[in-house]
């Protein structure tokens, strides 16, 4: 089954506001989370990334918080755009035998902007 | 540096037919991999490969799903006899080492009809 899963499938934010997307994930192994942003049509484009020996990393107006204690991350995004809009997919790595890894996506939140 | 291409966008078939779909890689990266996605839903592991080998296929289906990467070019997702419910869009990636740096194309949409 599944093992990321987010809480809320959408999300409805008016332009300029702050928008947190959350993820939950089960898998303890899980080292290492991606969230990914896709337009409708297109294919997921890498947002930001983070290790599970953080808990906390920022970018360009995205900051991505991870606690491992309840296997939570989410994603803040500053000051929202309609250039925004999309659906967010966080991912989460785990070893799946020898050196390798495997990714799994969770469904996704649909982020809406409002002007 | 071109990204990860995958042709066609979109592919129509009918029941029965084959559907290939084909991913090149960007360049430098050796490892692919192939997700599907149905509408409204995440993206699904299928398999990963590097060249020339199978690395791990525990996400493709038993039967009518077949994926290679041949030592000269692109990687081929081949679905036989294709039914309904194999239309979604299907994406490929592509990373310079394994798990990491994953870079997406814009995916094939099949639709069979």
């Amino acid at each position: 089954g599944e093992s990321v899963g987010l809480h809320l499938p959408t999300l409805s934010v008016q332009e300029g506001d702050n928008s947190i997307i959350n993820c939950a994930y089960s898998n303890s192994a899980s080292d290492y989370f991606i969230w990914y942003k896709q337009e409708s049509g297109k294919g997921p484009q890498f947002i930001i990334d983070i290790r599970s020996n953080m808990d906390k990393r920022q970018g360009q107006r995205v900051t991505v918080l991870l606690n491992k204690t309840v296997k939570h991350l989410s994603l803040q995004i500053a000051a929202t755009q309609p250039g925004d809009s999309a659906v967010y997919f966080c991912a989460d790595r785990t070893p799946s035998g020898g050196s390798n890894y495997k990714l799994t996506f969770g469904k996704g939140t649909l982020l809406t902007v409002n002007p | 540096n071109a990204g990860v291409m995958q042709n066609p966008r979109h592919l129509v078939r009918r029941r029965g037919q084959e559907a290939r779909l084909r991913c090149s890689p960007m360049k430098g990266h050796s490892h692919v991999y192939w997700y599907r996605q149905l509408p409204e839903e995440g993206l699904k592991f299928m398999v990963y490969l590097q060249k020339e080998n199978i690395i791990d296929e525990s996400g493709m289906p038993k039967e009518r799903f077949s994926a290679e990467f041949p030592k000269e070019g692109p990687s081929i997702l081949r679905i036989q006899q294709v039914v309904r419910g194999d239309s979604a869009a299907y994406f490929c990636a592509s990373s310079p080492q394994q798990g990491e740096g994953y870079t997406f194309g814009s995916g094939t949409r099949l639709t069979v009809v």
